[in-house]
């Protein structure tokens, strides 16, 4: 059975740090991992689609990387502003078609 | 392009009550999931839809939950009668197709049962 464990479970941090998120799954048999941000009150917004057979993929300030024989990814951000507070959810899906979800990463980055 | 809708946004009820909620998806999305967020937890998928037909209902509690998705479209999903434990927002997403693609997200159901 996938499990998926995100660490840490919250990080507050000054603005302008550089920063990592973790995510680990238990099953390397995956189709794909995705990250998302939950805003409260708010659903999910898709920010990075891996597939498994790459190793990573870039969006703005935004890096995400895939290790799949390992059974890890890591969501790099660059220059952290307020405006990317929010919870960071990552979700791998395997050969059952299903979004498994970890239970995310509360950011807070303060002025 | 419009996002997914879901109404209403927020909900009380008292326990052994019914409650239902409705979702819109992105026109001509094909898939259709519904899944339930407990305060503190990640999502966890209780069932999806391809057109009006179920792939997927293996962690919806049958005997209280129930989703229909008629003519392939809307979809509804309903809980019949509710528990405490069943506080959660509810959250649906849609995607063009099956499997490796982006599933977009609704703002959610917030349901509160007392």
């Amino acid at each position: 059975k996938q499990e998926v464990t995100q660490i840490p479970a919250a990080l507050s941090v000054p603005e302008g740090e550089n920063l990592v998120l973790n995510c680990s799954f238990t099953d390397s048999a995956i189709y794909n991992l995705q990250w998302f941000r939950q805003d409260p009150g708010k659903g999910l917004t898709s920010l990075l689609l891996i597939q498994s057979s790459q190793r990573e993929q870039t969006s703005g300030r935004l890096n995400a990387s895939l290790d799949k024989s390992s059974g890890r990814s890591t969501l790099y951000i660059a220059a952290s502003q307020p405006g990317d507070s929010a919870t960071y959810l990552c979700a791998v899906r395997g050969n059952t078609d299903k979004l498994i979800f970890g239970t995310g990463t509360r950011l807070q980055v303060f002025p | 392009e419009a996002g997914v809708a879901q109404s209403p946004r927020y909900k009380i009820i008292e326990k052994r009550q019914s409650v239902a909620f409705w979702c819109n998806p992105i026109s001509g999305h094909a898939t259709l999931y519904w899944y339930q967020q407990i305060l503190g937890q990640g999502p966890k998928l209780l069932i999806q839809f391809q057109n009006n037909g179920v792939v997927d209902d293996s962690q919806l509690p049958k005997d209280r939950f129930s989703a229909e998705r008629l003519k392939g479209v809307d979809s509804t999903l309903k809980i019949q009668p509710a528990k405490l434990e069943d506080s959660a927002v509810y959250l649906c997403a849609s995607s063009l197709v099956r499997s490796q693609e982006t599933q977009y997200f609704g703002p959610g159901t917030r349901l509160l049962v007392l």
